[in-house]
């Protein structure tokens, strides 16, 4: 079973439209959890951090469930510059040399 | 200017050439991680270094090497490249050494082809 795990997609949606991702992780050590955004060909970027049980950032919100060892990135309002793959990456705090990376899903927003 | 840069942005190279792929950051962090991707698959770790004098090895090292000449520096070389090594490559840091938190911040990435 892989560390993280993500569903591919592509989820295409139109413009102002809520949509969520969900990532599922198998260690049930994990401490930290990271949504990045990556555009074709482009380098990721940290889109939020999750330490405790959820974040919010403007038309952004994360949440973490640990019984059920998943996190979720819903995204309201969505944009046509949301449009890009959404990388998870889950590790253990304090233990910088391990960081599992989901293989991403993608977003497309359509006007 | 970007806190993390790459060079060179794309190589193509043919098999059995030593080739070295450099990684400078102005972000004063102490650990450094070089990735490669591959399409649909998720990132892997080559090789990470907390500080110059700490270097370890990832989950996919085998025919890559590494040195860190300086806090900010660190290459990557592929002493006899061959054409499963074509993949996009990310350099990223992580924070000082007294530092908890474990974001990354990655550089643009190299396209290498190895013909």
């Amino acid at each position: 079973r892989k560390e993280v795990e993500q569903d591919p997609g592509p989820f295409n949606v139109p413009e102002g439209a809520t949509v969520a991702f969900n990532c599922t992780y198998s260690n049930s050590a994990s401490q930290s959890f990271f949504w990045y955004r990556q555009d074709c060909r482009k380098e990721p970027k940290l889109l939020m951090s999750v330490y405790s049980s959820g974040n919010e950032d403007g038309r952004f919100t994360a949440q973490l469930n640990r019984a059920s060892q998943y996190i979720s990135l819903l995204i309201r309002d969505s944009k046509l510059s949301d449009s890009a793959t959404y990388l998870c990456v889950v590790s253990p705090i304090y233990n910088f040399n391990k960081f599992y990376f989901g293989s991403g899903t993608k977003l497309n927003v359509k006007p | 200017d970007a806190d993390v840069t790459q060079t060179p942005r794309n190589r193509i190279t043919k098999t059995g050439k030593r080739i070295m792929l450099e990684c400078s950051q102005t972000k004063g962090h102490d650990r450094m991680y070089w990735y490669r991707q591959d399409p649909g698959l998720g990132l892997q770790l080559i090789y990470y270094s907390f500080d110059v004098k700490d270097i370890n090895k990832g989950e996919i090292s085998d025919g890559y090497s590494v040195s860190r000449q300086a806090q900010a520096k660190f290459s990557l070389s592929l002493e006899s490249a061959i054409p499963n090594q074509t993949a996009l490559y990310f350099c990223a840091t992580g924070g000082t050494s007294d530092s908890a938190y474990n974001e990354q911040f990655f550089g643009p990435g190299t396209r290498l082809t190895v013909l």
